[in-house]
């Protein structure tokens, strides 16, 4: 089965503070991605990496940056949390396409979640 | 440009009737659909795909309809339960593109007992 864990289920943090929210996958997946998930408004994609060291904006980068160092890990930084990134993140990992490998579908496999309340 | 819209925030249904949630897209060069049940305070989890090449798929109480003409594609729980109680989310895909999911903003589900 394939595993994403998320390093905190529930974080409070205050406006100002730095905050790092991790991600590890252990199916040796390529892509990796980080959506962050409020009512009414769906799922949101942040940034997603094809690769180490490789990341792309998604569609709400601002107040946000990432950092792939190792394959199987993936991080959300919030260098400055302020009140309206209080939400739900969630990562999630899917095989590379281009490669040849895994689900033809696209399906992502997603971590529990993070909830962060940024006070 | 909300590619991928689920117009219903909610829907409520009996337990043991259908439950047919409804999703449009406007991207054409999507070449595969799924859908993703969450529970709250979890992880969205697969539940059904669907290839633009098809227009059927069915995975026990599960079936997805895709109507390319229309861009239409809807998801019918047969019977529904309650433990089907969910937000569902539709995505569409492009094999060919960045291989990122675009997702509606979601249905939430209600079966009564």
């Amino acid at each position: 089965d394939v595993k994403v864990t998320q390093s905190s289920r529930y974080l409070v943090k205050r406006t100002g503070e730095k905050v790092f929210l991790e991600c590890v996958q252990d199916m040796d997946h390529e892509n990796m991605f980080w959506y962050r998930q409020d009512p009414g408004l769906g799922l949101r994609l942040i940034y997603f990496s094809y690769d180490v060291k490789m990341k792309e904006k998604g569609d709400i980068p601002e107040g946000y940056s990432v950092s792939r160092e190792k394959k199987e890990r993936f991080s959300l930084i919030l260098e400055s949390a302020s009140t309206n990134q209080t939400s739900m993140y969630l990562c999630a990992s899917s095989p590379s396409l281009a490669k040849g490998a895994g689900s033809a579908t696209g399906e992502l496999f997603f971590g529990e979640g993070s909830r962060l309340t940024v006070l | 440009d909300q590619q991928v819209k689920q117009n219903s925030p909610s829907l409520s249904v009996q337990e043991g009737r259908i439950s047919i949630l409804n999703c449009d897209y406007t991207n054409s060069m999507f070449d595969y659909f799924l859908w993703y049940k969450k529970y709250p305070a979890e992880g969205p989890t697969f539940l059904i795909s669907i290839s633009s090449i098809k227009d059927k798929n069915e995975d026990g109480r599960f079936t997805v309809f895709l109507n390319k003409s229309a861009k239409h594609l809807s998801l019918h729980i047969v019977p529904s339960q309650p433990g089907d109680s969910a937000v569902y989310f539709c995505a569409g895909t492009s094999q060919g593109g960045s291989e990122k999911l675009v997702f509606g903003k979601g249905t939430k589900l209600t079966v009564n007992p």
